[in-house]
């Protein structure tokens, strides 16, 4: 029971590259998240997914896409990189009544 | 938008020193949530408060919800190298994903 997953741990791209940071759960929760996590910024939360084929906007969503193709995984695009999208990516889901949330190991990206 | 203060942002201590963090924002919350992140992980939940002066312990640490539910604070007795990390507040602020907000945090690191 892996709980979530997400890959890569780390990335390294330059400005204007390209990629999608994956996120996957074996919970079988309905609600997931993506976050970043910035030096004395805390988490802010960039979509939110309430359930599979849903999404919504969260505080910082430009300059990414997410898409929530089945229950499982939760994808996060990165179009066109930029230098200020260098940050810690979490994944998360929601567990329960109680709002808690389990959060994944995180990918470090920069960007160049 | 409501602001939400964790103090101190950092605080580094003596092994069995007593330490105190805090929580604080001009609004009302229906409940909040306190998470410990360690180095290179995600944050995991530590405890969830709920009542307007609700005091939870956890082993030596001490969660109170102010009476107002407005503030809380995170009380830790005789600190030890493993409470070291980063101690995130967030209070639950509704939506249809029933998202959190997350704090800054308080950097802890405690010295053997």
């Amino acid at each position: 029971n892996a709980g979530v997953t997400q890959t890569p741990k780390f990335q390294v791209l330059k400005t204007g590259q390209s990629m999608t940071l994956q996120c996957a759960q074996d919970m079988n929760h309905n609600s997931m998240y993506w976050y970043r996590q910035d030096p004395g910024m805390g988490l802010r939360l960039i979509y939110y997914s309430a359930s599979e084929g849903t999404t919504d906007k969260g505080e910082v969503p430009n300059g990414y896409n997410v898409s929530r193709l089945n229950k499982r995984e939760f994808s996060l695009r990165l179009e066109s990189a930029a230098p200020s999208q260098t940050s810690v990516y979490f994944c998360a889901i929601r567990i329960g009544s109680t709002d808690t949330q389990y959060f994944g190991p995180g990918t470090r990206l920069t960007v160049l | 938008t409501q602001l939400l203060e964790q103090s101190p942002q950092f605080l580094s201590i003596q092994e069995g020193e007593n330490l105190t963090v805090y929580c604080n924002s001009s609004s009302v919350f229906s409940s909040l949530q306190w998470y410990r992140q360690e180095p290179g992980e995600g944050p995991v939940l530590l405890v969830t408060v709920v009542t307007g002066g609700e005091v939870k312990k956890l082993k030596r640490l001490t969660f109170q919800f102010g009476d107002a539910r407005k503030d809380s604070s995170l009380h830790i007795t005789a600190a030890q190298p493993g409470d070291t990390g980063l101690y995130l507040c967030a209070p639950k602020t509704g939506g249809s994903a029933r998202q959190l907000t997350f704090g800054s945090g308080t950097q802890l690191t405690v010295l053997p």
